[in-house]
């Protein structure tokens, strides 16, 4: 089983829907985030959490919404969906502890498209 | 503040010829630098990262990078390319505990293997 987990791998919905894309890690990792893949641009962070009382705004954070409802279980959720948040979404986790450079370990991808 | 260029969004080369990813970083700190690989509908894993040892660093699958301070670079290369090496890769700094050990990401580069 792979070590972080992201559940749906692909979810089409319609302008508007509410969306929850969950990710759940056995890493052991305090740390996690959620990035944004659009083509061309990279990766983009949405939120991240150095732990489970902490959450942290990412560079693009508008219209999304995380909740850290556990050390292993960190979802990310778009109130009302529009067609330019159709991306490909990545949950992350990290540690602080050991050589502390910040290294990221990813989940699969959860691929949204917003008709 | 930490930042990461990346030069050329698309690469070809034919099978068995040279591959050569630029990478080129701005930090305030000596830096750690990764090289994340993406394979088609995978999420990313780690190729390699420099963590201030050897300035020359082996990765998986024939890669390795070489940490030039002076040319503020961290450009991947591999001796032979093979048509399994066509992905999207994504170099990555890390000003350790002097921005949080958060990534910042440049914004990829797709190597595309010819026949």
């Amino acid at each position: 089983d792979a070590d972080v987990t992201q559940t749906p791998r692909n979810r089409i919905t319609k302008t508007g829907k509410r969306i929850m894309l969950e990710c759940s890690q056995t890493k052991g990792h305090d740390r996690m985030y959620w990035y944004r893949q659009d083509p061309g641009l990279g990766l983009r962070l949405i939120y991240y959490s150095f732990d489970v009382k902490d959450i942290n705004k990412g560079e693009i954070s508008d219209g999304y919404s995380v909740s850290r409802q556990a050390q292993a279980k960190f979802s990310l959720s778009l109130e009302s969906a529009i067609p330019n948040q159709t991306a490909l979404y990545f949950c992350a986790t990290s540690s602080w502890a050991g050589e502390g450079t910040g290294e990221l370990f990813f989940g699969e991808g959860s691929r949204l498209t917003v008709l | 503040a930490q930042s990461v260029t990346q030069l050329g969004s698309h690469v070809s080369v034919s099978e068995g010829a040279l591959v050569l990813l630029r990478c080129n970083y701005s930090s305030s700190v000596p830096p750690y630098l990764f090289w994340y690989v993406q394979y088609p509908n995978q999420g990313l894993q780690l190729l390699l990262k420099y963590t201030s040892a050897a300035t020359l660093v082996k990765g998986i699958n024939g890669f390795e990078a070489e940490f030039k301070k002076s040319e503020t670079s961290f450009h991947l290369t591999k001796p032979s390319a093979h048509m399994s090496d066509a992905a999207e890769y994504f170099c990555a700094v890390s000003e350790g505990n002097n921005a949080g050990n958060m990534l910042t990401f440049g914004g990829g580069t797709r190597l595309m293997v010819k026949p």
